[in-house]
């Protein structure tokens, strides 16, 4: 059983607009939130995290929002460009600290 | 620093075969991991080490996968014998301590293409 579920395989969003990528999660005892960037043919890359006493972090154009009671976390980029198009990776931590990624969410930037 | 390395970069071997993946994690990092990518399960982490030592291989799907970190500067991931299923992305991570706010570095990934 999936324990964090990005329910959509791809998004497309022209370029300038915001994107928002969704992720959500079963278990209240996680407490730490992650999202990854992987480009084709390279590994992922770290991009920003919150921890639970947080709802919001941001870091540019980058923001990742944090509803607890409704086990759920989004990314936002504004405003998105073309080197955004990647995929990425929501993941979340409890205490024994290992990190249980979703499936990744493919994010094209249309010109 | 070159960051994580692994190698091969691709690998096409027929079912049955053994398989053995390499990485060299960024020096001085105490913890590495194996992740596997697949289209069906996303990223999931299979096994990881601290200075070397085996902590958790809970995600090491059956007896066929093997993993080994002889030294800080080496490990393997070894599937003998291989099957189709086993067709996936296979990535390398380091990071210097475990937890939140330590940064997984990965590597560019293995390739692996079971026949």
């Amino acid at each position: 059983d999936q324990q964090v579920k990005q329910n959509s395989p791809s998004l497309s969003v022209q370029e300038g607009r915001i994107s928002i990528l969704n992720c959500d999660y079963t278990n209240s005892m996680f407490d730490y939130f992650l999202w990854y960037k992987k480009y084709p043919a390279e590994g992922p890359t770290f991009l920003i995290s919150i921890s639970s006493i947080k709802d919001k972090n941001e870091d540019g154009r980058f923001t990742v929002f944090l509803n607890k009671s409704a086990k759920h976390l989004s990314l936002h980029i504004v405003p998105s460009q073309p080197g955004d198009s990647a995929v990425y990776f929501c993941g979340v931590m409890n205490r024994d600290d290992k990190i249980i990624f979703g499936k990744g969410t493919r994010l094209h930037i249309l010109p | 620093d070159a960051g994580v390395i692994q190698s091969p970069r691709h690998e096409v071997t027929e079912m049955g075969q053994e398989v053995t993946l390499r990485c060299k994690p960024i020096s001085g990092h105490d913890y590495l991991f194996w992740y596997r990518q697949t289209m069906m399960r996303g990223l999931e982490l299979l096994i990881y080490f601290n200075n070397n030592v085996p902590i958790d291989d809970s995600g090491m799907p059956e007896d066929r996968f093997s993993a080994k970190m002889p030294n800080a500067s080496f490990s393997t991931l070894k599937i003998q014998p291989s099957e189709p299923r086993d067709s996936a992305v296979y990535f390398c991570a380091s990071s210097l301590f475990s937890g939140r706010y330590n940064e997984q570095f990965f590597g560019p990934g293995t390739r692996l293409t079971v026949l």
